[in-house]
């Protein structure tokens, strides 16, 4: 159980292009969901957590008019990367939080290219 | 704030080899401690996690105590196979700020 759904696992695009990732809770309600970046080799950096049916926070740094995170439903957590530049080329992760259990789920992420 | 280090580098070892890798930890409260796996171009799979001192987690012949005294959370393997090769992330989640905190990752090569 708990288990979050994440597509596309890649994506090129064209620079100034947009890009959503989105990434489904298959059996739970997800409260809060997380997103992270994580370069090569490095570890992960959370850039935001969204809550359903409010604003996501953004942490420190990480542009809100970027990188959109929209959190509709419990099932449901969209990042979509606007106006994309080789520079957001990264490996994007989201995670939740699962309802009534400590503890937090992985998607398989998403490898963005962007050229 | 809260905060993992975990030790420096990669490690390389032979098939069958002792695997320690070490995790230590700064909280302001009680945190649950966490060590991920990820394999190659995916996402982060929970390995085994601990919740209150003295805690012991296992989980696929691993094993990682709490240690509340040492704020340590090591991370053991008596007998790696091949497919031990990954990168392991420790990580503390303090009840209050409701996230992840990780640890820098070690990539772990183990060769036959």
């Amino acid at each position: 159980g708990a288990v979050v759904s994440q597509h596309p696992s890649w994506v090129i695009c064209k620079s100034g292009t947009s890009v959503k990732i989105e990434c489904r809770s298959l059996d739970f309600q997800a409260t809060t969901m997380f997103w992270y970046r994580q370069f090569p080799k490095q570890s992960l950096m959370l850039m935001a957590t969204s809550n359903e049916g409010s604003k996501a926070t953004y942490e420190q740094g990480v542009e809100k008019d970027k990188f959109l995170i929209n959190h509709a439903s419990l099932t449901l957590s969209t990042l979509t990367v606007t106006s994309a530049h080789p520079e957001d080329s990264s490996f994007y992760i989201c995670s939740a939080r699962v309802r009534g259990w400590y503890g937090y789920t992985f998607g398989s992420g998403t490898r963005l290219t962007v050229v | 704030g809260d905060s993992v280090t975990q030790m420096e580098g990669p490690v390389t070892l032979s098939e069958e080899a002792f695997l320690t890798i070490n995790c230590t930890y700064t909280a302001t409260g009680y945190p649950s401690l966490f060590w991920y796996v990820q394999y190659p171009g995916e996402g982060l799979q929970l390995l085994l996690k601990a919740t209150k001192a003295d805690d012991k987690g296992s989980n696929k012949g691993f094993e990682a105590t709490y240690r509340k005294e040492t704020t340590s959370f090591h991370l053991e393997k008596g007998s790696v196979q091949v497919s031990d090769s990954a990168v392991y992330f420790c990580a503390l989640s303090d009840q209050g700020n409701n996230r992840l905190a990780f640890g820098k990752g070690n990539q772990v090569v183990v060769i036959p």
